[in-house]
């Protein structure tokens, strides 16, 4: 079946400009992530959903960042006022419910741009 | 803070050898680690997990040790092969958690 999939895989915005990046998760999975990835890091956790309530969002850089599932399954991600130093990667995973030992299922990331 | 890290950050080894990647942490309280794989314009992809009661976990051509006494964890690929060539994270979940936190990676290239 269809894995995760984001959108769009790139966006190049200028700074100040708002932005909303896309996750739609594997069919059927509860829970879903977004982290952020720069370049030769690991991911960096943002927030996690599980079904349409953000269960932790403790990741969140700052009030600019917010992110949506309200129908619990896409979601997407908000970032207002965007500044420079938010490029990077934005990954989403999902998996079938939200344990600590459920495996992840990457989404192939949205590479945004802040010039 | 407490933190996942890796030793290499860059390992080259010839098609056919084996390879191994290392990763330390330092969060006595992890009781669950994964390793990822992830290809340039891809995100992560699971390979092989272990829990904190198991110090040794095999799969297909992949081998994780985990020393709980030095914590460190360890990926093994037998018989690398060019495909193989991606960056490597090890990443810890503590007990009762269900967010991973990742180390930076390894590199590995493969030549053939």
């Amino acid at each position: 079946g269809a894995g995760v999939s984001q959108t769009p895989s790139n966006k190049v915005t200028e700074k100040g400009k708002y932005v909303e990046l896309r996750c739609d998760p594997i069919s059927g999975h509860t829970a879903l992530y977004w982290y952020r990835q720069s370049l030769g890091q690991g991911p960096e956790f943002l927030i996690y959903f599980q079904g349409t309530g953000a269960a932790d969002d403790s990741g969140l850089p700052n009030d600019r960042f917010f992110a949506v599932r309200p129908e619990g399954s896409v979601s997407t991600l908000k970032i207002q006022r965007t500044e420079r130093g938010d490029s990077a990667v934005y990954l989403c995973a999902s998996s079938p419910g939200g344990t600590g030992t459920d495996t992840q299922y990457f989404g192939p990331g949205t590479r945004l741009t802040v010039l | 803070g407490e933190s996942v890290g890796l030793h290499l950050p860059t390992l080259s080894v010839q098609e056919g050898d084996n390879s191994i990647i290392n990763c330390a942490y330092s969060n006595s309280a992890s009781d669950y680690f994964i390793w990822y794989k992830q290809e340039s314009g891809k995100g992560p992809q699971f390979i092989i997990d272990i829990r904190s009661n198991m110090d040794k976990r095999q799969g297909q051509r992949v081998t994780v040790l985990l020393n709980k006494t030095v914590k460190h964890l360890s990926l093994q690929i037998a018989a690398t092969q060019p495909g193989d060539s991606a960056v490597y994270f090890c990443a810890e979940i503590a007990g009762g958690s269900y967010i991973p936190t990742f180390g930076r990676g390894t590199s590995l290239i493969v030549h053939p």
